[in-house]
């Protein structure tokens, strides 16, 4: 099973600053890469995909890059919306494997 | 507008079985493969299990292997987790997701 760890674990962050997120892959899992995010109570989102395709209707502030096993997802300027719990998923090798998430919180 | 809802979630003994259902529609259902995750209470995320577009290939998570079942029905524009044998590390919120989206989530609670 493909381990991914995410770090930080919280990021604590003010409001335009630019944020990066790391996720990092125990193997190799080319660009089969995906970010989601979650708000308390609510269903995760689709962020990115591909490693760095995002989905449909995500802002461009939200770009994401890496292969094989090392990514990050880069939030340019931050938006109050975007305070939340960031996972990282390997969809390369069964079993899909999740982070266990950093959550972005405000500073 | 892409939508996934997910029913069937509920209170269940341990041992007992549950049939949850995800309903989609806004995109052509059968031609993308879907997936149940789930999150317990105050966790993360976990993969359950995955079936492609015609439903002939399917794959699990150890923790469910031998006690849930995936399968679909492209005419229904449906996707389904029977979950038999239930233990009190099942109880979650389930959530159906494909086609770059996910659903509400459904809950699952277990108890003796």
């Amino acid at each position: 099973e493909i381990v991914m760890t995410q770090s930080p674990a919280t990021l604590s962050m003010s409001p335009g600053e630019k944020a990066a997120l790391s996720c990092r892959a125990s193997q190799s899992v080319s660009s089969n890469l995906a970010w989601y995010q979650q708000k308390p109570g609510q269903a995760p989102r689709f962020l990115i995909y591909g490693a760095s395709k995002r989905a449909t209707g995500i802002p461009a502030r939200f770009s994401g890059s890496g292969s094989g096993t090392e990514f990050t997802l880069t939030i340019s300027s931050l938006q109050s919306e975007d305070f939340a719990v960031y996972y990282c998923q390997q969809y390369n090798t069964w079993p899909r494997t999740f982070g266990q998430g950093t959550k972005v919180e405000i500073k | 507008e892409v939508q996934l809802l997910e029913s069937g979630g509920g209170f269940v003994q341990t041992g007992g079985s549950l049939r949850l259902s995800c309903t989609a529609s806004g995109f052509t259902f059968g031609s993308y493969p879907m997936s149940w995750v789930r999150q317990s209470p105050g966790k993360g995320l976990e993969w359950v299990s995955y079936i492609d577009g015609s439903g002939d290939s399917a794959y699990y998570a150890d923790s469910v292997k031998g006690r849930f079942t995936i399968s679909r029905d492209n005419f229904k524009n449906t996707l389904y987790l029977q979950m038999n044998s239930l233990r009190a590390e099942d109880a979650a919120v389930y959530y159906c997701m494909g086609y770059y989206s996910w659903g509400l989530g459904t809950l699952v609670t277990v108890s003796s």
